[in-house]
C-alpha cells in the first residue's frame, strides 16, 4: 500500500523555540495531506488541512500563526509548531488519502512525539 | 453532541471470547466509513472498511446501519495480538474530511 513518511519521530525542544515536522508521501502524489493532534487518551484531532501550491485551512480553534503549514509539493507537507511551549507537547501524525472516492485509504505517517521542556 | 462517538472501554476479555464494539455517527451526509486499529503510540492503521452490506474479514466483521447511523465491529476468537485501540472512522465533505471517534480500548488476557 502507499507509504507516508513522517519525521522526525520525537524531539525535544525548549520553551520558545520552534519544531518543523515533515511528511512525505513515498509512492504517490498527496495534493492533500492532513495534520493531527493526540493527547494522551484522546482521539486524534485534526489541526488543519494541507493544500499543495496553496494555504492550508485550519480547523476551529487551531492557531494558522503558530501551527505553519507549508505544502510545496505533490510529496511534501511541513507542519512548524512555532515558539513551542509545555501544553504544545502531543502526538503529532500527518496523513494522505490514496484512492478514488470508492476506495479511499488514509495513510498515516508514524508519528511525531514532541516534548516541550 | 459528538460527531462520532464510541464506548472508550476499555474492554478486558479473555483470550477466545468474542467482543463487540458499536459506534454511531452524527452527520447523516457522512459517505465513507472504516474501523482503524491504533497501538499503543503507533500511527492508526486501516483494519477493514464498512460497508452497508456488511463484510468479513477472518475473525473480524464489521456492519453499517445508515438509517440509525451506526457502525459496529465484531471480533471472534480474540488473540492477545488484538488488544489495541479500535477507531471508529466516518468521513465527509466528498470523502476529504476524516473524523475520528475516541477509540475503543482491548485488552485481551490470557
Amino acid at each position: 500500500g502507499a507509504v507516508v513518511s513522517q519525521h522526525p519521530s520525537r524531539v525535544i525542544c525548549k520553551s520558545g523555540t520552534s519544531v518543523k515536522i515533515e511528511c512525505r508521501s513515498l509512492d504517490f502524489q498527496a495534493t492533500t495531506m492532513f495534520w493531527y493532534r493526540q493527547f494522551p487518551k484522546q482521539s486524534l484531532m485534526l489541526m488543519a488541512t494541507s493544500n499543495e501550491g496553496s494555504k492550508a485551512t485550519y480547523e476551529q480553534g487551531v492557531e494558522k500563526d503558530k501551527f505553519l503549514i507549508n505544502h510545496a509539493s505533490l510529496t511534501l507537507s511541513t507542519l512548524t509548531v512555532t515558539s513551542a511551549h509545555p501544553e504544545d507537547s502531543s502526538f503529532y501524525i500527518c496523513s494522505a488519502l490514496s484512492g478514488d472516492l470508492m476506495n479511499t485509504e488514509a495513510f498515516f505517517g508514524q508519528g511525531t512525539r514532541l516534548t516541550v521542556v | 453532541r459528538k460527531e462520532v462517538e464510541q464506548d472508550p472501554g476499555p474492554f478486558n476479555v479473555p483470550e477466545g471470547a468474542t467482543v463487540a464494539f458499536n459506534c454511531t455517527y452524527s452527520n447523516s451526509a457522512s459517505q465513507s466509513f472504516f474501523w482503524y486499529r491504533q497501538d499503543c503510540r503507533k500511527e492508526p492503521k486501516l483494519l477493514m472498511s464498512v460497508y452497508s452490506s456488511g463484510n468479513e474479514d477472518g475473525r473480524f466483521t464489521a456492519q453499517l446501519n445508515r438509517a440509525s447511523q451506526y457502525i459496529s465491529l465484531l471480533i471472534r476468537d480474540s488473540k492477545l495480538s488484538d488488544s489495541a485501540t479500535y477507531l471508529c472512522v466516518v468521513t465527509t465533505g466528498g470523502g476529504n474530511k476524516l473524523t475520528f471517534g475516541t477509540g475503543t480500548q482491548l485488552k485481551v488476557e490470557l
